[in-house]
C-alpha cells in the first residue's frame, strides 16, 4: 500500500496567513494526489484533484502543487471559513489511501 | 449535477451483515468514466477506503481493500441506478461514519454520511 503523510498533524494560525499543508507519498505516485477539507459533521469536500487543477467553485486562494512523492497545498489567505481538517489523497493505485489529515486552528 | 443518497440501518450487531445502499442522480452507475467508491471514516482508522465498482468496455469490475476483502461485497444494480455495500461478520472495530463517492480520481461528489455502529 502507499502510505501518505502529511506534516503538520496540527496548526494554529490567524486569519489573512498564508498556510502551507505538505503531503508526502510512500513512493511516486505522478500527479494522483487530491486535497480534501473537512468541517465537523460534514463529507470531506474535493478542493484540488490532479495534484494542482482546483476543482470548480472552491476559491482561488487554494493552490496545490507537486508531484512525484512531495505535493503541498496552499491557502494565500486565510479566511474564518477555512479553519477545518485537511486530507491528502493518492488515486494512482488501489487501494486508494488517505493522508492522517491536518488540523487548522484559529490562534 | 450528480447527487448520492445514502439509505441503511444505523445499528448492526456484531457477527451481522452491514448493508447500505448509495442512490445516484444525475448519472449513471453504468457509466464508462465512473467509479462508485465506498469510504468509511472512525477516530482510529481515520479516512479509509473499502473499495469501488466501475463498468468498462461492457464489463464489471470491482477492487477491495486488503483489510476487507475476505468480507466485502460492492453491487451495481443498473435498473435502479445505484450501488450497495455489504460487509459480513462485523465487529465493533467496524463502528463508523460511511460514505459513498463518485470519481475514479478526486471524489467531486458524496453522499451524506451514514452512521453504523456495531453493537448488541
Amino acid at each position: 500500500d502507499i502510505q501518505m503523510t502529511q506534516s503538520p498533524s496540527s496548526l494554529s494560525a490567524s486569519v489573512g496567513d498564508r498556510v502551507t499543508i505538505t503531503c508526502r507519498a510512500s513512493q511516486t505516485i505522478s500527479s494522483y494526489l487530491n486535497w480534501y477539507q473537512q468541517k465537523p459533521g460534514k463529507a470531506p469536500k474535493l478542493l484540488i484533484y490532479a495534484a494542482s487543477s482546483l476543482q470548480s467553485g472552491v476559491p482561488s486562494s487554494f493552490s496545490g502543487s507537486g508531484s512525484g512523492t512531495d505535493f503541498t497545498l496552499t491557502i494565500s489567505s486565510l479566511q474564518p471559513e477555512d479553519f477545518a481538517t485537511y486530507y491528502c489523497q493518492q488515486t494512482y493505485s488501489t487501494p486508494i489511501t488517505f493522508g492522517q489529515g491536518t488540523r487548522l486552528e484559529i490562534k | 449535477q450528480v447527487h448520492l443518497q445514502q439509505s441503511g440501518p444505523g445499528l448492526v450487531k456484531p457477527s451481522q451483515t452491514l448493508s447500505l445502499t448509495c442512490a445516484i442522480s444525475g448519472d449513471s452507475v453504468s457509466s464508462n468514466s465512473g467509479a462508485w467508491n465506498w469510504i468509511r471514516q472512525s477516530p482510529s482508522r481515520g479516512l479509509e477506503w473499502l473499495g469501488r465498482t466501475y463498468y468498462r468496455s461492457s464489463k464489471w469490475y470491482n477492487d477491495y481493500a486488503v483489510s476487507v476483502n475476505s468480507r466485502i461485497t460492492i453491487n451495481a444494480d443498473t435498473s435502479k441506478n445505484q450501488f450497495s455495500l455489504q460487509l459480513n461478520s462485523v465487529t465493533p472495530e467496524d463502528t463508523a461514519v460511511y460514505y459513498c463517492t463518485s470519481g475514479p480520481g478526486g471524489m467531486d461528489v458524496w453522499g451524506q454520511g451514514t452512521t453504523v455502529t456495531v453493537s448488541s
